[in-house]
């Protein structure tokens, strides 16, 4: 079945640095992916959607200087976390669907991140 | 872009049958109904998707009625390991998903 695979899966950084956050779909191809952050015990949110070869659409209120997203590949997504501050640490989910909707989206496993 | 409506929290006892219904009156033609389930500190992980009537697979099944506007998630004989939260989802092929509320299920032993 389709897999999506997110790394890491927890980070602690220090205020003022950057996280890179990898998004890999292993077994097919995706032209699109998403990128979702979710705070405790709250729904996902939509951040941005990652389209391969082109720049991401960011949704209202995400900083696109602050969370960048490169899709440099139908395999791979990564979002950067830039100058990193307290009130960013969050769980950051992927997504990235197949062409074929009857397989739904599939889902990273997460990744934690703690800023200092 | 379908805006769906759950209950926020359901309970239920081990061994029943557990039915969460999901709300998406702008439901549109293309949309699929996609249904969810998460886990603390997980990505979500698919259970079942329809676009009408009736889907069953191993794990659950869905039913959408003729207007499609909200759809019923059945899990059958639930067990501690589904205490989760189950988001409902509509979207077509390559559009964005937005996640509502998501019912937070607990199963009692």
């Amino acid at each position: 079945g389709a897999v999506v695979s997110q790394h890491p899966s927890r980070v602690i950084c220090k205020s003022g640095t950057s996280v890179k956050i990898e998004c890999r779909s292993l077994d097919f191809q995706a032209t699109t992916m998403f990128w979702y952050r979710q705070f405790p015990k709250k729904s996902l949110m939509l951040m941005a959607t990652s389209n391969e070869g082109s720049k991401a659409t960011y949704e209202q209120g995400v900083e696109k200087d602050k969370f960048l997203i490169n899709h440099a590949s139908l395999t791979l997504s990564t979002l950067t976390v830039t100058s990193a501050h307290p009130e960013d640490s969050s769980f950051y989910i992927c997504s990235a669907s197949r062409q074929n909707l009857n397989y739904g989206y599939t889902f990273g496993s997460g990744t934690r991140l703690t800023v200092v | 872009l379908a805006k769906t409506t759950q209950p926020i929290s359901m309970d239920s006892y081990e061994g029943q049958e557990v039915n969460i219904t999901c709300s998406h009156n702008n439901i549109a033609t293309n949309d699929y109904i996609t249904w969810y389930q998460q886990f603390p500190s997980q990505g979500p992980r698919f259970i079942i998707q329809g676009y009408k009537t009736k889907v069953t697979n191993e794990v659950a099944s869905l039913f959408i009625p003729a207007d499609r506007k909200s759809s019923t998630l059945s899990l059958p004989r639930v067990s501690l390991s589904d205490t989760a939260v189950y988001y409902c989802l509509v979207g077509a092929t390559g559009n964005q998903f937005y996640f509502g509320t998501g019912t937070s299920l607990t199963v009692i032993p």
